[in-house]
Formats: structure tokens, sequence, C-alpha cells
């Protein structure tokens, strides 16, 4: 199957600072790009979906301005949370949508974020 | 519109024996089912799919499910459980094959302990 790269795996920062996250698709051409978070013990929730080439699709609730989103290319898309707080620590996974043909969404390694 | 209901929230077994994991959807179009896993602090993992052709399925590590239209379900099975198997597993649906509202909706999850 396509492959997802998720980068960085865990990630502890400073209240305040900013982090970025990355999400690949090493074999593919990706021209949409999901972006969830999960809570412990919970599902996951869908916060915005990456369009390359043009501005994120963020679902209701999800600031805009405190988690950024770029996808740049087709094979890169970016989730940066601005000004971090302790509220913002919790776990990251992007999706890369199919490629024609394919049902499947793929789906990086997570991403954990712990703000301190 | 679509959804999905995970009746277990946790389920026990012990090792070899049958695992059940519960899942039921609803969709205004016909729909394609999947079954994720989730280790802990990972993504999730494709376990198989359902797209309309065969309703048994079968997918990776003795997994399997059967597509039932009449009752809108889509449990996954294994004969023998393994400790391996221990993990949160996603029931999963779409009702786009890949087009531009191409969105997933996950169910709650189940968490699936093994005892030795």
């Amino acid at each position: 199957g396509a492959v997802v790269s998720q980068h960085p795996s865990w990630v502890i920062c400073k209240s305040g600072t900013s982090v970025k996250i990355e999400c690949r698709s090493l074999d593919f051409q990706a021209t949409t790009m999901f972006w969830y978070r999960q809570f412990p013990k919970q599902s996951l929730m869908l916060m915005a979906t990456s369009n390359e080439g043009s501005k994120a699709t963020y679902e209701q609730g999800v600031e805009k301005d405190k988690f950024l989103i770029n996808h740049a290319s087709l094979t890169l898309s970016t989730l940066t949370v601005t000004s971090a707080h302790p509220e913002d620590s919790s776990f990251y996974i992007c999706s890369a949508r199919p490629p024609t043909g394919v049902t499947e969404a793929f789906f990086g390694q997570g991403t954990r974020l712990t703000v301190v | 519109a679509q959804s999905v209901t995970q009746l277990d929230s946790h389920v026990s077994v012990s090792e070899g024996t049958p695992v059940l994991l519960r899942c039921n959807y609803s969709s205004s179009y016909s729909p394609s089912l999947f079954w994720y896993v989730q280790h802990p602090n990972k993504g999730l993992q494709l376990l198989l799919k359902y797209t309309s052709a065969a309703t048994l399925v079968k997918g990776i590590n003795g997994f399997e499910a059967e597509f039932k239209k009449s009752e809108t379900s889509f449990h996954l099975t294994k004969p023998s459980a393994h400790m391996s198997d221990a993990a949160e597993y996603f029931c999963v649906v779409t009702a786009n094959s890949g087009g531009s509202n191409y969105k997933l909706t996950f169910g709650k999850g189940t968490l699936l302990t093994v005892n030795p």
C-alpha cells in the first residue's frame, strides 16, 4: 500500500511557542490531505482538509489561526500549532486522500505533542 | 449522511479464543467500509476493506469481516486471538470513492484486550 510519513513522532514544546508537523506522501501524489486530532481513549476528530495549492477547509470549532495548514506541494502538507498552550497537547494524525481508483485512506504514524 | 456505531467500547478475550468486534453503519449511498487497527501512540493501519465486491472480506493477520446490507453491519472476526492483537480497532465508512467530497466517518473505537 501507499505510504504516508509524519514527522516528528513526538515533540515537547514550551507554552507560547509554535510547532510544525509534517505529513508526506512518499510514493503517490496527494491533492488532499486530512488532519485529525485524537484525545486519549477517543476516536479521531477531523480538524481540517488540506487542499494542494488552496486554502484548507476547517471543521466547525477549529481555530484556523491557531492551527495553520499549508499544502504547498502534492506530497507535503504541514500543520503548525501556533502559540501552543497545554490544552493543545494531543495526538495529531494526518492522512492522505487515496489515488484514483483506491478507496482507503493512508495514515501517518501520528505526532504526540506535549506543551509544557 | 453517514454514521458508524461500534457496539462495544471494550472487548476482552482469552488468547486462542475467537474475536468478534461489532460495527453497524448507515449511509445514504453505497458505502465503502474499512476496519483499521491502532496500537498505542501509532497511526492507523488498514486491516481490510469492503468496496462492493465480495461481501466476505479477508484482511491481514487472520482477520475477516462480512458485509451484510440487510443488517447494515460489518462485523470484524478472527478465529483465534493472539496477544499481539491487543489494540484499538476502528470501523470506518465513506460513501464516496474518492471524489471531491471524500470524507471518512469513524466509529468511536473498540479496545481489544487479550488475556494470556
